[in-house]
């Protein structure tokens, strides 16, 4: 299994609460991402990074921010939580340099914001 | 508007017979395509993938098909296991060297249960 610990398992917290959710890897892959699970929706990209300080975009990335001070952690807020963000977080590496590595990712993060 | 989407929500299979398990995608630039699978509590893990160049690809029992034209891929698994009931995501990129990370677009997932 990957070396991936995502930290914590499961937090419930009230509206306008800041959140922060962590991703540390024992890999050194280069790249991390976080993802979001809805009914409905499969797995959603908020943000990802291609390395230290590099970080971008992903699908969903309204009311998220992301920061990755070392390689092996990925940091993940949310300034100001909302119902909407209720969801399962998901955090995967890959170390590619091309496509057609697969993206490994830990056990999630259940969130619950009420 | 997804790009990719699994249209069965569910799939109830016999141990023993064929599991297939389809995707559909839009997006005429996907070029790699990935199948995971899901328990409860747990994250996603890899199961098989496919480049767009290919049509097959097999590993143990498990066979993905790709049909470019239709944007089209199946998923196989033959025999069916009790141990295969689970969640079963399709995903898709755009490929190529990546130098900025590799972009998954999933599926909303198809719920197998196997039953004994």
């Amino acid at each position: 299994d990957a070396g991936i610990t995502q930290s914590p398992r499961h937090k419930v917290t009230e509206t306008g609460t800041p959140v922060t959710l962590r991703c540390h890897q024992t890999e050194n892959h280069r790249y991390m991402y976080w993802y979001r699970q809805d009914p409905g929706h499969g797995l959603r990209l908020i943000h990802y990074s291609y390395g230290v300080k590099d970080t971008d975009k992903g699908e969903v990335s309204d009311g998220y921010s992301v920061s990755r001070s070392k390689t092996e952690d990925f940091l993940l807020t949310l300034e100001s939580a909302t119902s909407s963000q209720t969801s399962v977080y998901f955090c995967a590496i890959s170390s590619q340099i091309d496509s057609n590595q697969p993206q490994h990712f830990g056990d999630g993060t259940r969130l619950s914001i009420l | 508007d997804q790009q990719v989407k699994q249209n069965s929500p569910s799939l109830s299979v016999q141990e023993g017979r064929i599991s297939i398990l389809n995707c559909d995608y839009t997006n005429s630039m996907f070029d790699y395509f990935l199948w995971y699978k899901k328990y409860p509590a747990e994250g996603p893990t890899f199961l098989i993938s496919i480049s767009s160049i290919k049509d097959k690809n097999e590993d143990g029992r498990f066979t993905v098909f790709l049909n470019k034209s239709a944007k089209h891929l199946s998923l196989h698994i033959v025999p069916s296991q009790p141990g295969d009931s689970a969640v079963y995501f399709c995903a898709a990129s755009k490929g190529g060297i990546v130098a900025y990370g590799n972009k998954l677009v999933f599926g909303a997932g198809t719920i197998l249960r196997v039953k004994s």
